[in-house]
């Protein structure tokens, strides 16, 4: 596609529900990562995806938090029984493979977690 | 540690230049990318230094002093559209994900 689409745009869960978040890279883009940015913050990093192989999961806050990528495309961030510190809004990006490579941005998912 | 500093808020006047400092202390550089994020949309990319000097880009200059850790992006001829977050991002090495500073809001005023 032209851009990183990610869907849910928005998101309301009843906190102890599992919601599952999504993002299409733009085509081609071998590398995908995870932000997560609260307001007013910058976006701190979840995990990051090199085609399928999760290469650093270092940033996911707890075994709630769970990605995968299975087909080095589509990825797909899921929260386990959701929190209300997990209210934030979470962002995909993608980018070719290379250090001076520009890491694209999708609009996001906005989780508000009641 | 990774730590990255840029001021919390700014206010610039219409038509002024304003200059947005960023100090980064990381494992490892391999780029500083600078990013606009107006408020419920997505970051989009300004620049990127790897190299020390300045980067000119229409409107939009940045610096970077890999000795001293530091980066700058300056804005020319200030419009109220540039009111918005500017993220200041480290990538440590190779094709390593981006490491944030926490941005500053830039509020500009006729």
């Amino acid at each position: 596609g032209a851009g990183v689409s990610q869907s849910p745009r928005y998101k309301v869960a009843k906190r102890g529900q599992d919601v599952a978040l999504r993002c299409d890279p733009i085509s081609g883009h071998v590398s995908l990562f995870w932000y997560q940015q609260a307001l007013g913050q910058g976006p701190e990093f979840l995990t990051y995806f090199q085609n399928e192989a999760q290469l650093d999961k270092s940033g996911l806050p707890s075994d709630r938090f769970f990605a995968e990528r299975p087909e080095g495309s589509v990825s797909t961030l899921k929260i386990q029984r959701t929190q209300q510190e997990d209210s934030a809004v979470y962002l995909c990006a993608s980018s070719l493979v290379g250090s001076g490579n520009t890491i694209y941005f999708g609009e996001g998912s906005w989780l508000t977690v009641v | 540690g990774q730590n990255i500093d840029q001021p919390t808020e700014m206010t610039a006047t219409e038509g002024a230049i304003v200059q947005i400092n960023c100090t980064y202390q990381t494992s490892g550089f391999n780029g500083l990318f600078w990013y606009q994020q107006h408020a419920g949309e997505a970051p989009t990319f300004l620049s990127y230094n790897v190299l020390d000097g300045l980067e000119e880009k229409g409107r939009f200059s940045s610096f970077l002093s890999r000795s001293k850790g530091y980066s700058y992006l300056l804005l020319k001829e200030l419009q109220m559209k540039d009111s918005a977050s500017y993220l200041c991002a480290v990538r440590n090495g190779g094709n390593t994900p981006l490491v944030f500073g926490k941005g500053t809001r830039l509020s500009v005023i006729a």
